[in-house]
């Protein structure tokens, strides 16, 4: 199946800090990319959809300021935690598609001290 | 609103026997239906799928059944293996959008 990877696969920061998690589709373009997060013991939330060339759409109750998504090409969506606080500490996943199927990346854990 | 439920939210199986994983969803505009497997801290495995104008799906030991009139779905992991004890998403999207995901069932095989 397809591959995407994520990177860092996990990161302590500081409070008030930003972090920026990349996902990359390796073996196939992705238009369109997903941001998830993952609570403890919880389903996946998306956050929002990232699309190549044009602002993400951010799902409702999402901040966009502060979750800011960059999809500067068909193979690369980044995530940026800014101004993180420890109630943004999770798990975070992306996701590429191809045809209907959904790949997704290995995850980041975030913890923000 | 929880248009994709997973009314169990664990469930154990002795290995070899099968494992049957359910799923419900309420919206009738979904067109595709996914199953994937997720251990702790990585990300989703994609498992299987089945669209809408299908009734099963196998691949291997795994066979997915879509009963559209029931708005249910049903994973069913023939023989179970140790392996398999993982938590399970079932899915739906609707024309290739964004998918909406099932709370997961843990599935527990038992040696």
């Amino acid at each position: 199946g397809a591959v995407v990877s994520q990177h860092p696969s996990r990161v302590i920061c500081k409070s008030g800090t930003s972090v920026k998690i990349e996902c990359r589709s390796l073996d196939f373009q992705a238009t369109t990319m997903f941001w998830y997060r993952q609570f403890p013991k919880k389903s996946l939330m998306l956050m929002a959809t990232s699309n190549e060339g044009s602002k993400a759409t951010y799902e409702q109750g999402v901040e966009k300021d502060k979750f800011l998504i960059n999809h500067a090409s068909l193979t690369l969506s980044t995530l940026t935690v800014t101004s993180a606080h420890p109630e943004d500490s999770s798990f975070y996943i992306c996701s590429a598609t191809v045809s209907y199927e959904q790949y997704f990346g290995p995850g980041t854990r975030l913890t923000v001290t | 609103d929880q248009q994709v439920k997973q009314n169990s939210p664990s469930l154990s199986v002795q290995e070899g026997r099968i494992s049957i994983l359910n799923c419900d969803y309420t919206n009738s505009m979904f067109d595709y239906f996914l199953w994937y497997k997720k251990y702790p801290a990585e990300g989703p495995t994609f498992l299987i799928s089945i669209s809408s104008i299908k009734d099963k799906n196998e691949d291997g030991r795994f066979t997915v059944f879509l009963n559209k009139s029931a708005k249910h779905l049903s994973l069913h992991i023939v023989p179970s293996q140790p392996g398999d004890s993982a938590v399970y998403f079932c899915a739906a999207t609707k024309g290739n959008e964004k998918l909406t995901f099932g709370t997961g069932t843990r599935l527990t095989i038992i040696p």
